[in-house]
């Protein structure tokens, strides 16, 4: 089947600890995104990449890290310099070389709680 | 001041009802618009794109107004499964989607 897969779809984690996030597409799209979501509100860009090696800030970056190694893979590090984890996190991809719409498309997404 | 904005609701329309959402946007250069659909604890999903001319598919309507940086959408004949949360998306001239904190629908029978 085509599309986003996200692992864990929860995971809990005690203060102080890095945790990964993974992502992986076979839609063979080129843009991969990180979102973070908190109850009743918008969705908010950690990091983006459009090629493989490479990757920009978002607009709530620190705490976080992320690599593109892969094409099919965007994995997410919440690490101990990020003061308020716990929530919902989203992967999407886009795929940028066709003209007209490129919407988002969205991964099932991981549930990440502080303990 | 928010990229995105839309009216929170809850809106709570019976079955059968037309409802009708707005949201605005700052960034008058932006270029691509959406309506995501979200359901509780789940990912969002595409309802439908905003084109310029406006669009419809089925039940839902879709339309842009450049001039009042505004986009809305309608939906006619609501039924209970349309209960969810609409998100309004805007997309700049590059690779970031701006995303509006949501409109939560509830179709009561």
């Amino acid at each position: 089947d085509g599309g986003i897969t996200q692992s864990p779809k929860y995971l809990f984690r005690k203060e102080g600890q890095n945790v990964t996030l993974s992502c992986e597409q076979n839609l063979n799209h080129d843009a991969m995104y990180w979102y973070r979501q908190d109850p009743g509100q918008g969705l908010r860009l950690i990091y983006y990449s459009q090629i493989v090696n490479d990757f920009q800030k978002g607009d709530i970056a620190e705490g976080y890290s992320v690599s593109r190694e892969k094409k099919e893979s965007f994995p997410l590090t919440v690490t101990s310099a990020q003061k308020n984890p716990t929530a919902f996190y989203l992967c999407a991809t886009q795929n940028a070389r066709t003209s007209g719409r490129n919407e988002q498309f969205f991964g099932p997404g991981t549930r990440l709680t502080v303990l | 001041r928010k990229e995105v904005e839309q009216d929170p609701g809850p809106f709570n329309v019976p079955e059968g009802a037309t409802v009708a959402f707005n949201c605005t946007y700052s960034n008058s250069a932006s270029q691509s618009f959406f309506w995501y659909r979200q359901d509780c604890r789940k990912e969002p999903k595409l309802l439908m794109s905003v084109y310029s001319s406006g669009n419809e598919d089925g039940r839902f309507t879709a339309q842009l107004n450049r001039a009042s940086q505004y986009i809305s959408l309608l939906i006619r004949d609501s039924k209970l499964s349309d209960s969810a949360t609409y998100l309004c998306v805007v997309k700049p001239n590059f690779n970031k989607f701006y995303f509006g904190s949501g409109t939560k629908l509830n179709v009561k029978p």
